[in-house]
C-alpha cells in the first residue's frame, strides 16, 4: 500500500540556519504530496502541497518539489526562525484513500 | 469562523469506564476523520466517515467505536479504555474530494 518515510528527528538548527527535512514516498499512481506542521499545543494544519510531478509547493518561506524519479518531497528553507519550531509531516494522498501520513519530524529553532 | 472543536480538550479516566470524545465541524465537510498521535509513531488513522451513516475502519481501530448520524458531529466512543488507549487524539475533517484537511485541538487521554 501507499506509504510515507520522513527522516526522523529532532532536528535542532539555530535560527538563521538552512532547513531540510526529507520525505520519500511509495505509492501506485500519481498521489499528490503535502507538508503539514503542528504548533506545540495544536492540530495540524496544511503548509504547502504539490500535485503533479516536478510541481514546486511554498508557503511562508519554506518549499518542496515533487520529484517523481526519486519519489521525493524534501522540506527546505533558507533561514529558519524560532517561530518555525514545530512538528512538520509529510502526507500523500492518491485519490482512493484517506491521506497517508509519514511519522513527523520535531524541528526546533534556538535563537 | 471555520473550525474543528473537540471536547473534552483533557481527560484522566480510569480502566473500563466508557467515554466519549465529541468532534464537531461548521463546513459542511462530508469526510472525517479520528487519528491518534504517539510518540515514535506519528499519526494513525483510528475510523474515518465518508457522509453520514457511512463509517470505515483505518489502521488501529480495535477498541473504538465511531458514529456519524449528522452530517457535523463525529463522536468517538471508548466502550471498555484500557491503558495503551492513552494517547493524543484528533479528529479532522475536509470536503470529500478535498486533500485538505482541517484539524481539531487534539484531546490529551489519560487511562490509569
Amino acid at each position: 500500500g501507499d506509504s510515507v518515510t520522513q527522516m526522523e528527528g529532532p532536528v535542532t538548527l539555530s535560527e538563521e540556519a538552512f532547513l531540510t527535512i526529507n520525505c520519500t514516498y511509495t505509492a501506485t499512481g500519481y498521489p499528490s504530496l503535502f507538508w503539514y506542521v503542528q504548533y506545540p499545543g495544536e492540530g495540524l494544519q496544511l503548509l504547502l502541497k504539490a500535485t503533479k510531478a516536478d510541481d514546486k509547493g511554498s508557503n511562508k518561506g519554506f518549499e518542496a518539489t515533487y520529484r517523481k524519479e526519486t519519489t521525493s518531497f524534501h522540506l527546505e528553507k533558507g533561514s529558519v526562525q524560532v517561530s518555525d519550531s514545530a512538528v512538520y509531516f509529510c502526507a500523500l494522498f492518491s485519490g482512493n484513500t484517506p491521506l497517508v501520513f509519514g511519522k513527523g519530524t520535531r524541528l526546533s529553532v534556538i535563537a | 469562523e471555520a473550525q474543528v472543536t473537540q471536547n473534552p480538550r483533557y481527560l484522566i479516566t480510569v480502566t473500563g469506564k466508557k467515554l466519549t470524545v465529541t468532534c464537531s465541524q461548521n463546513m459542511n465537510h462530508e469526510y472525517m476523520s479520528w487519528y491518534r498521535q504517539d510518540p515514535g509513531l506519528g499519526l494513525r488513522q483510528i475510523y474515518y466517515s465518508m457522509n453520514v451513516e457511512v463509517t470505515d475502519k483505518g489502521d488501529v481501530p480495535e477498541g473504538y467505536k465511531v458514529s456519524r448520524k449528522e452530517k457535523r458531529n463525529f463522536p468517538l466512543i471508548l466502550e471498555s479504555p484500557s491503558p495503551n488507549q492513552t494517547s493524543l487524539y484528533f479528529c479532522a475533517s475536509s470536503f470529500s474530494d478535498s486533500y485538505e484537511q482541517y484539524f481539531g485541538p487534539g484531546t490529551r487521554l489519560t487511562v490509569t
